[in-house]
């Protein structure tokens, strides 16, 4: 567990301002994943990528943007932040031919 | 399409019951399926996956290819068990796991 954290851990943003949450493995893990967790939805994935520089979209990317310019790091960015997606965020990474992910201790955002 | 289905959303039990999480999916070829816990407020947890076929705290799951399902058994709740589980699914040529939308387990004592 010890080797994907996130910041920041908590925010509260306004309507309208772009977030940034960040997602660090020391794992070495060439996948990395990140997911909103809502009541009724489970969890969904916003974007992933599968090596530096190399992203792509899931299910719900509308609103979120990311980059990974080293192996260790996946950022995800609200580029204007809206009250829908208020959620809980989580990283996840694994290694390539190993399907099994691991997950990061998520981010609650509040956006006002 | 890969779809993953837990049709309850809160199952609650006594202490000592048997507990079975239902999991069914759809996809055309041979998944590989798991179940992940979340215990309150933390991160997702791997509990099994079914090619391991291992019993973690109790728990087994059985892929029935006729039936669909990934269904999560246990013969004797622990109040500890009190967490939200998610199924999941991978096929062989993706690279994403698709997760069902959770159950949520509660042991009372």
């Amino acid at each position: 567990d010890a080797g994907i954290t996130q910041s920041p851990r908590h925010k509260v943003t306004e309507t309208g301002t772009p977030v940034t949450l960040r997602c660090h493995q020391t794992e070495n893990h060439r996948y990395m994943y990140w997911y909103r967790q809502d009541p009724g939805h489970g969890l969904r994935l916003i974007h992933y990528s599968y090596g530096v520089k190399d992203t792509d979209k899931g299910e719900v990317s509308d609103g979120y943007s990311v980059s990974r310019s080293k192996t260790e790091d996946f950022l995800l960015t609200l580029e204007s932040a809206t009250s829908s997606q208020t959620s809980v965020y989580f990283c996840a990474s694994r290694l390539a031919g190993e399907m099994t992910q691991y997950f990061g201790p998520g981010t609650r955002l509040l956006v006002l | 399409a890969q779809r993953v289905t837990q049709p309850e959303k809160l199952l609650s039990v006594f202490k000592g019951a048997p507990v079975e999480l239902k999991c069914n999916y759809s996809y055309s070829g041979s998944p590989e399926l798991f179940w992940y816990v979340q215990y309150s407020r933390q991160r997702l947890q791997l509990l099994l996956r079914h090619i391991s076929r291992e019993s973690i705290k109790g728990f087994t799951a059985d892929l029935n290819k006729g039936e669909t399902s990934f269904h999560l058994k246990k013969p004797f709740a622990q109040e500890e068990d009190s967490a939200m589980y998610y199924c999941a699914l991978s096929g062989h040529n993706t690279d994403k796991l698709i997760f069902g939308t959770g159950t949520r387990l509660q042991v009372f004592p």
